[in-house]
């Protein structure tokens, strides 16, 4: 597709179970990054992959959460074990690489966790 | 630590009057600066970016910023406000160097009343 895109868009789930949220960069986009959009919280940066390889996973909250690229595309976020702290939109972005680079974002994926 | 601020949470102004939106970031050496844009539903959207050179830069959507250097800062301003442009906006950086994280301000929430 021509943008970012994310599923599902809206994930309701119950505590202590696992989701995975996707994201579908734009085509040739070697760069991807995951950030979560918390209500006043601004966006907090998770992890970062250039190809399949993540040189930055510093914002990751916890062993709970992770994230893998595979084929230079598309991305899947996990999270085992959801807390009701974990409910946030997830956004993902992808850009052509380099430190100047624009981010293109996707809409997100809002996880409510009951 | 490197850190980006928007001191303002939400600004109400009225349609046709002129908008600035504070930023101000905290980095060793003056970073990439950025100002993105989120309206209702929809993923965030770049306005404008400062690199290097001209300390005042164009956007979209009859948007600019001015980087001031002795202030650490790079606030947006819009000389009359349209309502469409009630939205939530984000400043952030990225450091020159190998990082490519971006780093977001909390946001400012905007309204624009008749």
């Amino acid at each position: 597709g021509a943008g970012v895109s994310q599923s599902p868009s809206n994930k309701v789930t119950e505590k202590g179970k696992d989701v995975e949220l996707r994201c579908d960069p734009i085509s040739g986009h070697t760069a991807l990054y995951w950030y979560r959009q918390s209500l006043g919280q601004g966006l907090e940066f998770l992890i970062y992959f250039q190809g399949n390889s993540a040189p930055d996973k510093s914002g990751l909250p916890s062993d709970r959460f992770s994230a893998e690229r595979t084929g230079g595309s598309v991305s899947t976020l996990t999270i085992q074990r959801t807390q009701q702290e974990d409910s946030a939109v997830y956004l993902c972005a992808s850009s052509l690489g380099g430190v100047s680079g624009e981010l293109f974002f996707g809409e997100g994926s809002r996880l409510t966790v009951l | 630590a490197q850190s980006v601020t928007q001191p303002d949470i939400h600004i109400t102004v009225s349609e046709g009057a002129s908008l600035e939106l504070r930023c101000n970031y905290s980095y060793g050496a003056t970073p990439y600066l950025f100002w993105y844009v989120q309206s209702p539903g929809q993923g965030l959207q770049l306005l404008l970016k400062y690199f290097s050179g001209d300390t005042l830069v164009q956007g979209i959507k009859g948007f600019e910023a001015e980087f001031k250097r002795s202030q650490s800062s790079f606030n947006l301003r819009k000389p009359s406000v349209h309502w469409s442009d009630a939205a939530e906006y984000f400043c952030a950086a990225r450091a020159r160097s190998a990082t490519n994280k971006l780093i977001f301000g909390t946001g400012t929430l905007l309204a624009v009343q008749p």
